[in-house]
Order: C-alpha cells, then sequence, then structure tokens
C-alpha cells in the first residue's frame, strides 16, 4: 500500500530559528499533498494544500509566510515554520494519496518551540 | 460546511466486549468516509473507506458502516482487545472536494 515518510519525528529548536519537515510518498507519485496541525486533544487542521510545481494553497487564517510550503518534485513535500515561537509548538503531520482509494497519513512531528 | 461530530468523546469497555464508536456529518453529499486510528504521539493509520454508494465495509474485526441520507456512519469492533485502545478518528470528503474533514475523534480504551 501507500506510504508516506515524515521526518523529523519530533525536533526542539529555539525561538526565532527555523524548522523545516520533509514529506515523502516512498511507492508513489503525489502531485498533492497535504498539512496538518493538530491541538492537543484536537482533531487535525488543515492548514494548507501542496500542489507539485506550483503555489501551495493556504487555509483561512494560516500565514503563509511563517509555513512555507515547497513540493518541488512528485515525491517530497516540505513545510519550513520561520521563526518559530513557542506558539507554533504542535503536531504537524503531512498526508498524500488518492482521492478515491484513500490518503495515506505521514507518523507526524511534533515540533517544540522554547 | 460540513461538520463532522463523533460521540462519545471518550470510552472505555472491558477487554472482549463488541462496541459502537458514531460518526455523523452534516453535509450528505460525500464522496468517501475514512476510518482512522490514532495512537499518542502518533500519525494516521487508515482503518477503512467506504465509498459514497457502499453500505459497509469490513476489515477484521472491524465493521464500518455508511448512512448517507441520514448522515451517519459507525465502526463497530467486536471482541476488544487492550491493543484496540487508541483515538479513532471519522472523516468525510465532499463530493467536490479533495479534502477530508475530520471529526474531533473518539477515545477508546480497552481494559484487561
Amino acid at each position: 500500500g501507500a506510504v508516506v515518510s515524515q521526518h523529523p519525528s519530533w525536533v526542539i529548536c529555539k525561538s526565532g530559528t527555523s524548522v523545516k519537515i520533509e514529506c515523502r510518498s516512498l511507492d508513489f507519485q503525489a502531485t498533492t499533498m497535504f498539512w496538518y496541525r493538530q491541538f492537543p486533544k484536537q482533531s487535525l487542521m488543515l492548514m494548507a494544500t501542496s500542489n507539485e510545481g506550483s503555489k501551495a494553497t493556504y487555509e483561512q487564517g494560516v500565514e503563509k509566510d511563517k509555513f512555507l510550503i515547497n513540493h518541488a518534485s512528485l515525491t517530497l513535500s516540505t513545510l519550513t515554520v520561520t521563526s518559530a515561537h513557542p506558539e507554533d509548538s504542535s503536531f504537524y503531520i503531512c498526508s498524500a494519496g488518492d482521492r478515491g482509494a484513500g490518503y495515506t497519513f505521514g507518523s507526524g512531528t511534533r515540533l517544540t518551540v522554547v | 460546511k460540513q461538520e463532522v461530530t463523533q460521540i462519545p468523546a471518550a470510552l472505555s469497555v472491558p477487554e472482549g466486549e463488541n462496541l459502537v464508536l458514531n460518526c455523523s456529518f452534516t453535509d450528505s453529499a460525500i464522496y468517501n468516509l475514512q476510518w482512522f486510528r490514532q495512537d499518542p504521539g502518533k500519525g494516521l493509520t487508515s482503518l477503512l473507506l467506504i465509498q459514497s454508494s457502499q453500505r459497509e465495509q469490513t476489515s477484521g474485526r472491524l465493521n464500518a458502516s455508511l448512512d448517507k441520507s441520514s448522515g451517519r456512519s459507525t465502526l463497530y469492533i467486536a471482541a476488544s482487545q487492550p491493543g484496540d485502545s487508541a483515538t479513532y478518528l471519522c472523516a468525510v470528503m465532499g463530493s467536490g472536494s479533495y479534502q477530508l474533514t475530520f471529526g474531533k475523534g473518539t477515545k477508546l480504551s480497552v481494559i484487561p
């Protein structure tokens, strides 16, 4: 089945620095990938839709300059949290797949900004 | 705007019991519905996918049903085991969308 790999699993960074999270489709090509954010005891909130070779589509209220998304190949999308602050600490998850066959999710990245 | 509700928010059952998790959605114009499992601090594992034209799907001890007209889906778990303890998420894809809308999940605890 479709496999999505997300890296790193966790990261701790200092306030003001940037952090990059990678999402790879291992055995299929993904023209579209999705980035979610999950707060404790809350459901997943879609942040943006990553489109290969073009700009990402951001959901309302998500700062595109803070959460930079790059989808340069059919198997890799990256999310960069720029100038991270403690309020950016969260669990970030990516997904990819086929609309008809269902989406597969990465293992998530726990970001802690200190 | 699609809204997905899962009841109950948490459920605790003794091992071996059969149980049902509920999911309701406000817009019946869906493309498919997917049930996921999430372990603490982990990503999502897809359990079952039901297309809008289907009534149910089965995988092992899991059975998911879909009543699109009433905006409801259920996930039935037979003979529950401690290893089934996790949060179960229901997600709906609209008929004109490529995005999933998630419920807040049901946290299941199976007591040995």
